[in-house]
């Protein structure tokens, strides 16, 4: 199955400052790659995503990049705001379809105003 | 409109207890998850059902079984408890066929005491 690492655990960066969080995967046959933003005693929700098929996708402050060789990929969050605070999950979908899906460990991020 | 609901929220009891968490989605989705998330913040998939086939994940005990009376429902019943059962489950959908986002549920926090 697949096994996902995730990196930093936690991070914190000043109002406006960029953000970025990495993954990797294990299983060469994932084709699918989402992230979600958990806040405080909230439920995860997906915030981007991209297939194996595409490098870098792009919505608004946020962009997910995919580097299938290296098997890792990146959540970039330029100009943050303090609302951007939450926990951060990665997850792969490995090649046995939504059953195996694997999140990272998750990243804590903290936007300073 | 919930979009995956779960009942309770919070949920105390006793070790040796059995307990029921329910799930129901409205998204006419047709496969339905539950995760467990521990104290870490680890996200971990516990079962991955729809109207033809349940997932179960290697490392789940079998006092936890899933029951759907119907494809808009995915229950998880829990016997006898144990201490390292406490933690927040969710509940989660998404559509047949490696449909991508999957839609949590609030979560239901767990206290085994």
């Amino acid at each position: 199955g697949e096994n996902v690492e995730q990196h930093p655990s936690t991070l914190s960066v000043q109002e406006g400052d960029s953000a970025v969080i990495k993954c990797t995967y294990s299983d060469s046959a994932s084709n699918y790659f989402p992230w979600y933003k958990q806040e405080l005693g909230k439920r995860p929700q997906l915030i981007i995503d991209i297939r194996s098929n595409v490098g870098e996708k792009k919505d608004q402050r946020i962009a997910v990049t995919l580097n299938k060789t290296a098997k890792h990929f990146s959540l970039h969050i330029t100009e943050t705001q303090p609302e951007d605070s939450a926990v951060y999950f990665c997850a792969a979908r490995g090649s046995r379809g939504n059953n195996d899906m694997r999140f990272g460990a998750g990243t804590r991020l903290t936007v300073k105003p | 409109d919930t979009a995956v609901s779960q009942t309770p929220k919070y949920l105390v009891t006793q070790m040796g207890n059995d307990k029921s968490i329910k799930c129901e989605q409205n998204l006419g989705h047709d496969t339905m998850y539950w995760y467990k998330q521990d104290s870490k913040k680890f996200l971990k998939i516990m079962f991955s059902y729809n109207n033809k086939e349940l997932i179960i994940n290697e490392t789940v005990p079998n006092r936890f079984s899933p029951k759907s009376p119907d494809k808009a429902h995915l229950n998880l019943h829990i016997n006898s408890l144990e201490l390292g059962d406490s933690a927040v489950y969710f509940c989660a959908s998404s559509r047949i066929g490696g449909g991508d986002e999957q839609f949590f549920g609030p979560g239901t926090r767990l206290t085994v005491l």
